[in-house]
């Protein structure tokens, strides 16, 4: 079973398009992330959701919007995609001892 | 405001050989946690080790071990022995309690380590 599952592995995307980016976690945990790897290997959280609230949002243009409709899920809406935001986007999961049990990434990529 | 620094951006070395990964860390938090993670090729992020604060004792995890000296806030990790598989880019992290429990984990920019044959 995988602890963290996010979908797709690969996104290939046009300019000003809407995409989501879904995730899904069984460990029973109750934080919830999204971090941004660029091109220099760089991770930069995102957000973070805990119990379905968003605790933090590290500037983050607000065309990106999670979405969590329980605590096993929270899914990435990522609206007029630009250029910049090509990259690789990880979920990830904690509950307490902060160690966090990543997905295995989603390659986005906006021509 | 938390800090992780990675000062080696690149290390090759050939198969066999040891090699240390420096991680030096900033907190004004008294508990925190430090972790390294290794993200190989095919790009997922692999957890090696979580210590805490309180914590010193360094480990050793069969060719792996961990250097943690709250003297100069320093976590570094020594790989004896190098192998090929060993190749990716490792990274070190911080959590502190300033975000409440659910703030991530604040990384390092990370070491590519290239193992040669």
């Amino acid at each position: 079973d995988t602890a963290v599952s996010q979908t797709p592995k690969y996104l290939v995307t046009q300019m000003g398009n809407d995409k989501s980016i879904k995730c899904e976690q069984n460990l029973g945990h109750d934080t919830m992330y999204w971090y941004k790897q660029d091109s220099k290997k760089f991770l930069k959280i995102m957000f973070s959701y805990n119990n379905k609230e968003l605790i933090i949002n590290e500037t983050v243009p607000n065309r990106f919007s999670p979405k969590s409709p329980d605590k096993a899920h929270l899914n990435l809406h990522i609206n007029s995609l630009e250029l910049g935001d090509s990259a690789v986007y990880f979920c990830a999961s904690s509950q307490g001892n902060r160690k966090l049990f990543f997905g295995s990434g989603t390659q986005l990529s906006v021509l | 405001a938390q800090k992780v620094t990675q000062a080696q951006t690149e290390i090759s070395v050939v198969e066999k050989e040891d090699v240390t990964l420096d991680c030096v860390y900033e907190t004004r938090d008294t508990t925190y946690y430090l972790f390294w993670y290794k993200q190989p090729p095919s790009g997922e992020l692999v957890f090696l080790i979580r210590r805490n604060s309180f914590d010193e004792q360094n480990e050793i995890s069969g060719r792996y071990s961990w250097n943690f000296q709250k003297s100069t806030s320093s976590f570094n990790f020594t790989i004896t022995a190098s192998q090929v598989v060993d190749s990716a880019v490792y990274f070190c992290a911080l959590s502190d309690l300033s975000g409440g429990g659910a703030d991530g984990l604040t990384f390092g920019k990370g070491t590519h380590l290239i193992i040669q044959p």
